[in-house]
């Protein structure tokens, strides 16, 4: 049973570029989340997806954008590239929209990004 | 703004010992509540989840849960090596499995 799945696993930018990095959720889940990691922090929430939707959105410009695709998988795309977006990128994947319901969050190992 | 907070250590204890790890939350609203173990270079892996008052027992992990405080805490009993890393408190954010999460606490178990 494949888990999350992301990729690129690495990549290197430069300020002003334009990123996109894609998730594929674990088997049987529907809804995916994205993360932003910077070093030495927590995960802080972007965006989630359920049904092809934004359905909550944290505090993130609209620079970061994303999509998600009718087999459930998932983009997220960051235009503009600062220097401050170097982290690591977590894709996270669940099942339907209540915790104690279905559970557990799952992540991907990441994509980390770093802007020069 | 919801907030979780974590004391960023490093948490240092001896191989065989209890190492405690407490966390707070801001939103007196959040129903569910999660301890993630992080090893350095990779992804966040749930350690346990709890949703009521209370304690919560899983193998040598055990999590306590107190609303009214707004405390969260993860009791690691019979401390090993390999579990040292950063542990990170997280709180779901609103309906709907986004979760917030603090900075992590790093623990460092010494042989």
């Amino acid at each position: 049973d494949a888990g999350v799945t992301q990729s690129p696993t690495h990549l290197i930018k430069t300020r002003g570029q334009q990123v996109t990095l894609r998730c594929s959720p674990k088997s049987g889940h529907d809804t995916v989340s994205w993360y932003q990691q910077a070093l030495g922090q927590g995960p802080q929430f972007i965006f989630q997806y359920y049904e092809e939707e934004e359905r909550q959105r944290g505090n993130f410009p609209d620079r970061f954008s994303g999509h998600q695709f009718p087999n459930y998988s998932s983009e997220l795309n960051v235009n503009a590239l600062l220097l401050g977006d170097s982290a690591l990128y977590l894709c996270a994947s669940s099942l339907g929209q209540g915790f104690e319901d279905t559970g557990e969050l799952f992540f991907g190992e990441g994509s980390r990004l770093t802007v020069l | 703004q919801k907030e979780v907070e974590q004391n960023s250590g490093p948490l240092s204890v001896p191989e065989g010992a209890i190492a405690s790890l407490n966390c707070t939350y801001s939103d007196r609203g959040s129903q569910s509540f999660f301890w993630y173990r992080q090893y350095s270079g990779k992804s966040p892996e749930l350690i346990m989840s709890i949703y009521s008052n209370g304690d919560k027992e899983d193998g040598r992990f055990t999590a306590q849960l107190n609303k009214a405080s707004q405390y969260v805490s993860l009791l690691i009993r019979d401390s090993q090596p390999s579990d040292s890393a950063t542990y990170l408190c997280a709180v779901e954010r609103q309906a709907g499995t986004a979760l917030i999460f603090g900075k992590g606490t790093t623990l460092s178990v010494s042989s």
